[in-house]
């Protein structure tokens, strides 16, 4: 089955500094990277994702990038602010029908003011 | 506004009793999902369901069972075979089987055993 890795476990950056998540997958049979955030006792949300037709996705400060054939991705959030402090969760999974989601184990996030 | 709601927030178990977490979507989604978090894990998937009166076990099924009677709610029971029930335990629903959209999560039930 699909098993997914998370680096860093956490991370700190200073205010407006740039954060880098980083998850590899292992099933050359998913083409849906969604990436989630975790509030402190709340449920995840999705802040982006994307599929294997591309390359790299944007929204705003954050991008996400796919390298298919080294089978990792990453997420980039620039200028990063206090609000941003949260879990970030990566997931891989193939798409149509059900197909299951895996999860990578969660970076823990922190913006230092 | 459309959403998942989960409850209670916090629940507390006795040894050998079992309880039941509920969730309720009023997103007119297809699928639900039960998903287990514990400290430095990711999301453990307990069960799922694509349809009314359907559902399959996960990866964690063992000590857990659930029904899907109306499309709107898919209530976890965490039975006394579960030998370790203490985690935070997350409901999650797609708007379809491709999750175009990804999981929409509630925001989660804390269970501990006292």
């Amino acid at each position: 089955g699909e098993n997914v890795e998370q680096h860093p476990s956490t991370l700190s950056v200073q205010e407006g500094d740039s954060a880098v998540i980083k998850c590899t997958y292992s099933d050359s049979a998913s083409n849906y990277f969604p990436w989630y955030k975790q509030e402190l006792g709340k449920g995840p949300q999705l802040i982006i994702d994307i599929r294997s037709n591309v390359g790299e996705k944007k929204d705003q400060r954050i991008a996400v990038t796919l390298n298919k054939t080294a089978k990792h991705f990453s997420l980039h959030i620039t200028e990063t602010q206090p609000e941003d402090s949260a879990v970030y969760f990566c997931a891989a999974s193939p798409l149509g029908g059900y197909q299951k989601v895996t999860f990578g184990t969660g970076t823990k996030l922190q913006v230092i003011p | 506004d459309g959403g998942i709601t989960q409850s209670p927030k916090y629940l507390f178990r006795k040894e050998g009793q079992n309880v039941t977490l509920s969730c309720e979507q009023n997103l007119n989604h297809d699928a639900m999902y039960w998903y287990r978090q514990d400290p430095g894990q990711g999301l453990r998937l307990i069960y799922y369901s694509q349809i009314v009166n359907d559902f399959q076990k996960g990866d964690i099924a063992e000590g857990y069972s659930v029904s899907r009677e109306k499309k709107e709610s898919f209530p976890l029971t965490v039975t006394s075979a579960q030998k370790n029930p203490t985690a935070f335990y997350l409901c999650a629903s797609s708007a379809d089987r491709d999750r175009v959209k990804g999981y929409t999560f509630g925001s989660g039930t804390r269970l501990t055993v006292v």
